[in-house]
């Protein structure tokens, strides 16, 4: 057990659906980060947060969104879902804002039919 | 945008022997990089890093080497063994910025 909790681990909907994705960082993490995997893709790098604040954005869409709350769990948005959607949704957070090492959740499999 | 690229989606050593997996950027501007190891159904977990002001890093049988003026870092696994069976993410970051750029990782299959 990492100590970053993503839930649900399984998730399936369909084309237009919006769905919420869960992440509680590791106890004492301020910073969390999102990361999606596409079939045999690297990870991608969504978006970070940092106390509440963003800090940095990747390759987000518009349909996405994400925030963190005052007790540091945070949630992404997908909206309007596609089947180019369906991915594991990682999930990580770190202490500081600059990225050193990161501390990754067991993901979400998103899957949208 | 690729700029951390790892070439070999696979590779298959025989256990005992050395596992090399090679990565690349393009970004001068990472100053730390690391390497992540994935199982089946968890998340990435942190294995070894390097900072830019060194070019060789070891833990046990893990090495990472780093040349800079190539933009080029590998990690060696020496010997390797069959639990050491996974997926591996060359990642890279600048320490000023607030991102981590993940390569499309290497599957390691290690034979008995």
């Amino acid at each position: 057990d990492s100590g970053v909790t993503q839930t649900p681990k399984h998730l399936i909907t369909a084309t237009g659906q919006r769905v919420t994705l869960r992440c509680s960082p590791r106890s004492g993490d301020l910073s969390v980060y999102w990361y999606q995997q596409s079939l045999d893709q690297g990870l991608q790098f969504l978006i970070q947060y940092y106390n509440g604040e963003e800090r940095a954005k990747g390759n987000i869409l518009e349909r996405f969104s994400a925030q963190q709350f005052p007790d540091l769990h945070s949630e992404l948005n997908l909206s309007s879902l596609e089947l180019g959607d369906s991915a594991l949704y990682f999930c990580a957070s770190s202490v500081r804002v600059g990225a050193n090492v990161l501390t990754f959740g067991a993901g979400s499999r998103l899957t949208v039919l | 945008d690729q700029q951390v690229k790892q070439n070999s989606p696979s590779l298959s050593v025989q256990e005992g022997r050395i596992s090399i997996l090679n990565c690349d950027y393009t970004n001068s501007m990472f100053d730390y990089f690391l390497w992540y190891k994935k199982y089946p159904a968890e998340g990435p977990t942190f294995l070894i890093s390097i900072s830019s002001i060194k070019d060789k890093n070891e833990d046990g049988r893990f090495t990472v080497f780093l040349n800079k003026s190539a933009k080029h870092l590998s990690l060696h696994i020496v010997p390797s063994q069959p639990g050491d069976s996974a997926v591996y993410f060359c990642a890279a970051s600048d320490l000023r910025n607030n991102d981590m750029r993940f390569g499309a990782g290497t599957r390691l299959t290690v034979k008995p």
